[in-house]
Parts: C-alpha cells; sequence; structure tokens
C-alpha cells in the first residue's frame, strides 16, 4: 500500500496568516492527489484534486502543489472558517489512501 | 443539487452483519463510481472501496474483501454495503461518496452514518 505521511499533525495559526500543509507519499502517485477539508461533526469536503486543481466553488485562497512524492496544501489569509481536520488522498495505485490528518486551529 | 443519504447503521453485535444503503439523488447515479469510506472515532479516513457503473468493477482495500461487499441498484439510485463478521475495530462512521466522472477522487460525500459494533 501506498502510505501518506502528512505534516505537521496539527497547527495552529492567527487570521491573515499563511499556512501550508504537508504530504509525503511513499512512491510517486504522479499528481493523483486529492485534499479534502473536514469541519467538525461534517463530512469531508473536496478542496484540490490532482494535486493543484481547485475544485468549483472553493475559495481562492486555497491551492495545492507538488509533484512525484511531495505534495502541499497553502491556505491564504486564513479564515476563522477554515478551522477544520484536512486530508491529503492518493488515486494513483489500490488501494486508495489517505494522510492521518492534520487539525487545523486558531491562535 | 447532488444529495447522497446513509442509512441503516445502529448498534450491533460482535460478529453479526449490517447492510448500510446510501440514497442518491440530484445526478445520474447510473453513469458515475461510487465508494465507500469509514472514520473511527476521532481517527483518520480508511477507504474501503468502489463500485463502477455496472458493478462489472469492485475494488476494496485487502484488510476488508473477506468482510465487506459493495453493491448497487441503479434502478433504485442507491448504494450498498453489506458488512459481516463485525468487529469492535469497524465501530466508525461510514461514509458514502461519488467519484468524479474523469477521475478516482471523491468530490461528493454523504453526512454518514454511525455503526457501533458493541455487545
Amino acid at each position: 500500500d501506498i502510505r501518506m505521511t502528512q505534516s505537521p499533525a496539527s497547527l495552529s495559526a492567527s487570521l491573515g496568516e499563511t499556512v501550508n500543509i504537508e504530504c509525503l507519499a511513499s512512491e510517486d502517485i504522479y499528481s493523483d492527489l486529492a485534499w479534502y477539508q473536514q469541519k467538525p461533526g461534517k463530512s469531508p469536503q473536496l478542496l484540490i484534486y490532482n494535486a493543484n486543481s481547485l475544485q468549483n466553488g472553493v475559495p481562492s485562497r486555497f491551492s495545492g502543489s507538488g509533484s512525484g512524492t511531495q505534495y502541499s496544501l497553502k491556505i491564504n489569509s486564513l479564515q476563522s472558517e477554515d478551522v477544520a481536520t484536512y486530508f491529503c488522498q492518493q488515486y494513483n495505485n489500490y488501494p486508495y489512501t489517505f494522510g492521518a490528518g492534520t487539525k487545523l486551529e486558531l491562535k | 443539487e447532488v444529495k447522497l443519504v446513509e442509512s441503516g447503521g445502529g448498534l450491533v453485535q460482535p460478529g453479526r452483519s449490517l447492510k448500510l444503503s446510501c440514497a442518491a439523488s440530484g445526478f445520474s447515479f447510473n453513469d458515475y463510481w461510487m465508494g465507500w469510506v469509514r472514520q473511527a472515532p476521532g481517527k483518520g479516513l480508511e477507504w474501503i472501496g468502489e463500485i463502477n457503473q455496472d458493478s462489472s468493477t469492485i475494488n476494496y482495500t485487502p484488510s476488508l474483501k473477506d468482510k465487506f461487499t459493495i453493491s448497487r441498484d441503479n434502478a433504485q439510485n442507491t448504494l450498498y454495503l453489506q458488512m459481516s463478521k463485525l468487529g469492535s475495530e469497524d465501530t466508525a462512521i461510514y461514509y458514502c461518496a461519488s467519484l468524479n466522472y474523469y477521475s478516482y477522487y471523491f468530490d461528493y460525500w454523504g453526512q454518514g452514518v454511525m455503526v457501533t459494533v458493541s455487545s
């Protein structure tokens, strides 16, 4: 199975700050990577697919980048509604696997 | 509007079986791959598996392949997850989700249904 290592596990940031979350795959996943946001008590929602494509309706302060085994999610100008847990997922090789998540809180 | 509504969860004794349903609406269900993901309390997401449009291809995570069966009824716009030999490790919220038409990521998720395995 492809292992997805997310870092950091938790993160505290201030409003307006820029936040970066990393996801490292145990082998090349050829940009077959999605990012999801899960707010407390809610189901996950798609933010980014194909490593850097923004899902319709997602604010432009979210962006994704990376290739090969290294990927990142960037949130510019952090808003209060961005408090959530973020998960990466590879869909290059079965079984598709998720990172353990990054819990983002406000400082 | 795409809507996915899971049902069938609840409290079940260890070793028993349970079948979850996911009612889909707002899109052409029979044109899309569908899948299941679970999340144990306070934990991360686990990909269970997926099924293609005509049920000819079903993929599972290997550790669950002998316990779980994914199926669908396109006439009823419904996805199913049959779970057998349940143990405490299967206690989780179970989500159904639709896969993107052109790829294998999940673009819409249901609200989830809780399954608790306990005596």
